[in-house]
């Protein structure tokens, strides 16, 4: 079946760091693959996507490229800022447009 | 943009009783909206897909009988939660499909659910 796995958290960076979040996913054909952003006590943005391979999704400083040959859409940002701390999660989109989502990435970004 | 509003976004109910809440796309007609439930520190399970003007189709395990969902118009889905108890208290968050936008889902801000 279709699933997403994403690396453990919580993550804990100094602010102007290096931010990698690794994303692995399982799915039958072609799927559409996003990273949403949830703010504390909010709901989901979504913060960049992709829709075939070798795309790379980027926005606000953040990156992934979809690697089908990895089955993986890791997400990058050369710096980090305090306002960068919520919850990232990895997510894919079926051919029934059905979005299943990865377990979630807490990043904390400290001063 | 396409914007998805969700309300009440914060609601508490006693034990037994019945919550409404709505989901509206507020600038494009959705003819598919899904409902998602989220615990704490803990990811989205889908729920249901609503479609506008037919029945809802449930996911494996979601109680339909507990969970009603009525899509009426193409910019308003409802999810009721009948005789609510504690283990229903929950982040319920609705996404709406724009066709128009390569069939991208917009989410709402959520709604937290408090069963006490």
């Amino acid at each position: 079946g279709n699933s997403v796995t994403q690396m453990e958290g919580p993550v804990t960076l100094s602010e102007e760091a290096f931010l990698t979040i690794n994303c692995t996913y399982t799915a039958t054909g072609y799927p559409s693959l996003f990273w949403y952003v949830q703010y504390p006590g909010e709901g989901l943005q979504l913060l960049l996507k992709a829709t075939k391979a070798d795309d790379k999704g980027s926005n606000k400083g953040f990156e992934a490229t979809y690697r089908k040959e990895t089955t993986s859409f890791h997400l990058e940002k050369g710096s980090v800022q305090v306002s960068d701390s919520a919850v990232y999660f990895c997510a894919l989109k079926t051919s029934y447009d059905k979005v299943i989502f990865g377990p979630g990435t807490s990043l904390s970004v400290i001063p | 943009g396409a914007v998805v509003s969700q309300h009440p976004s914060r609601v508490i109910c006693k034990s037994g009783t019945s919550v409404k809440i709505e989901c509206r796309s507020l600038d494009f007609q959705a003819t598919t909206m899904f409902w998602y439930r989220q615990f704490p520190k803990q990811s989205l399970m889908l729920m249901a897909t609503s479609n506008e003007g037919s029945k809802a189709t449930y996911e494996q395990g979601v109680e339909k009988d507990k969970f009603l969902i009525n899509h009426a118009s193409l910019t308003l889905s409802t999810l009721t939660v009948t005789s609510a108890h504690p283990e229903d208290s929950s982040f319920y968050i609705c996404s709406a499909r724009w066709l128009a936008a390569d069939n991208e889902q917009f989410f709402g801000p959520g709604t937290r659910l408090t069963v006490l």
